[in-house]
């Protein structure tokens, strides 16, 4: 158990709908990162929430955006959905000495979404 | 930008043989390297780290050395086993935290 909890770890929907994510990090971990991982593309970085605050940003669609609460979850929303974001998406955590990520990061067991 | 390229799978391998997993990276600077590991129906768990030149990270076996001359992080293990089967990922650090598109292993009896 990494301690990041993720939910729902199962999502199916139809196109055109928006759906949310919401991903727990471990206690004590400021950042958190999403990534989505398909067949054909690997795993893609999404974005990097750092503290409440967004450090960096990847080839996150724009149907697609996140956030930081104060309490630290971060949640990912999905909109106008597509049948090529069927795909599982990773939340990490992981603990930031300042600004600086070593890239030692805890994994949760991802949220399966099916498109139909 | 920064990226990670790792050899193609699957790699199939019989228990008890060598493995090796090639991974080149590209990045300004020196970041930390790392790689790890999914067991099916899992989320990634980090495997072996390296912080900077010359470093050799270790685990269950498992080693790899970061050569800065060569923007190399491959990973091995002298002898495999069964349990070892897993799609595995070469990553660098960095607020982007990059990973190669990931090698699965099967390593049959």
């Amino acid at each position: 158990d990494s301690g990041v909890t993720q939910t729902p770890k199962h999502l199916i929907t139809a196109t055109g709908q928006r759906v949310t994510l919401r991903c727990s990090p471990r206690s004590g971990d400021l950042s958190v990162y999403w990534y989505q991982q398909s067949l054909d593309q690997g795993l893609q970085f999404l974005i990097h929430y750092y503290n409440g605050e967004e450090r960096a940003k990847g080839n996150i669609l724009e149907r697609f955006s996140a956030q930081q609460f104060p309490d630290l979850h971060s949640e990912l929303n999905l909109s106008s959905l597509e049948l090529g974001d069927s795909a599982l998406y990773f939340c990490a955590s992981s603990y930031n000495q300042g600004a600086r990520n070593t890239g030692e990061l805890f994994f949760g067991e991802g949220s399966r979404l099916t498109v139909l | 930008g920064n990226s990670v390229t790792q050899m193609e799978g699957p790699v199939t391998l019989s228990e008890e043989a060598f493995l090796t997993i090639n991974c080149t990276y590209t990045a300004t600077g020196y970041p930390s390297l790392f790689w790890y590991v999914q067991y099916p129906g899992e989320g990634l768990q980090l495997l072996l780290k390296a912080t900077k030149a010359d470093d050799k990270g270790s685990n269950k076996g498992f080693e790899a050395t970061y050569r800065k001359e060569t923007t190399s992080f491959h990973l091995e293990k002298g002898s495999v086993q069964v349990s070892d089967s897993a799609v595995y990922f070469c990553a660098q650090g960095g607020q982007k935290v990059t990973f190669g598109t990931g090698t699965k292993l099967q390593v049959i009896p």
